[in-house]
């Protein structure tokens, strides 16, 4: 059983569609999150969800529209696709004890969709 | 603003051979710091995880280290083997639930 799985693995699209990804863990974890590698391979988060609240929202267009509908899944939603929206987006999972909290709570990533815009 | 720089950003070593991997973060408030590896076209898979109260952590032939009040930790593979490369990544968790990464070493081991 994978860990943390997301759909699809790859997507291919035209400038201006709206497209999702979608993303489920199984390990009973309290929070989620979505991060985006960029062509350089530099990895930067971009929403996390801490028991279906959002926690973090780091400066990214509002074209892009994350939504928990349960703990154990996390989607993301872009509308309006543009060329920079190239990418490949990673999910991941980790068992948060709260704020302020030294932890020792591994992240736990999905496999990436790596998304083109053409 | 935390930033974390990783050195050397490639890396290319004949099988058997010790190598260190080097992680710097400019803010020394972190909860913790985790090396991971990520194989090409795959996800991120955690390797090891250090608390911030901790100085270093073990598995198998890797050892990394974590001096808080330097900014600094180093990943150490030992006896290399050719299915060790990928890229290394290394990543400290802030306050807030973030967790920010370096741009990685990718690393090749010759037969």
């Amino acid at each position: 059983d994978t860990a943390v799985s997301q759909t699809p693995k790859y997507l291919v699209t035209q400038m201006g569609n709206d497209k999702s990804i979608k993303c489920e863990q199984n390990l009973g974890h309290d929070t989620m999150y979505w991060y985006k590698q960029d062509s350089k391979k530099f990895l930067k988060i971009m929403f996390s969800y801490n028991n279906k609240e959002l926690i973090i929202n780091e400066t990214v267009p509002n074209r892009f529209s994350p939504k928990s509908p349960d703990k154990a899944h996390l989607n993301l939603h872009i509308n309006s696709l543009e060329l920079g929206d190239s990418a490949v987006y990673f999910c991941a999972s980790s068992q948060e004890r709260g704020w302020g909290v030294e932890t020792n709570e591994k992240l736990f990533f999905g496999s990436g969709t790596q998304l083109s815009v053409l | 603003k935390q930033e974390v720089t990783q050195i050397p950003a490639a890396l290319s070593v004949p099988e058997g051979e010790n190598l260190v991997l080097n992680c710097s973060f400019t803010d020394s408030a972190i909860y913790n710091l985790q090396w991971f590896r990520q194989d090409p076209g795959k996800g991120l898979t955690s390797l090891l995880l250090i608390q911030s109260s901790q100085r270093e952590q073990t598995s198998g032939r890797l050892n990394a280290s974590l001096d808080k009040s330097s900014g600094r930790s180093t990943l150490y593979i030992a006896a290399s083997q050719p299915g060790d490369s990928a890229t290394y990544l290394c990543a400290v968790r802030t306050g807030g639930f973030k967790t920010i990464f370096g741009a990685g070493t990718r690393l090749f081991v010759k037969a």
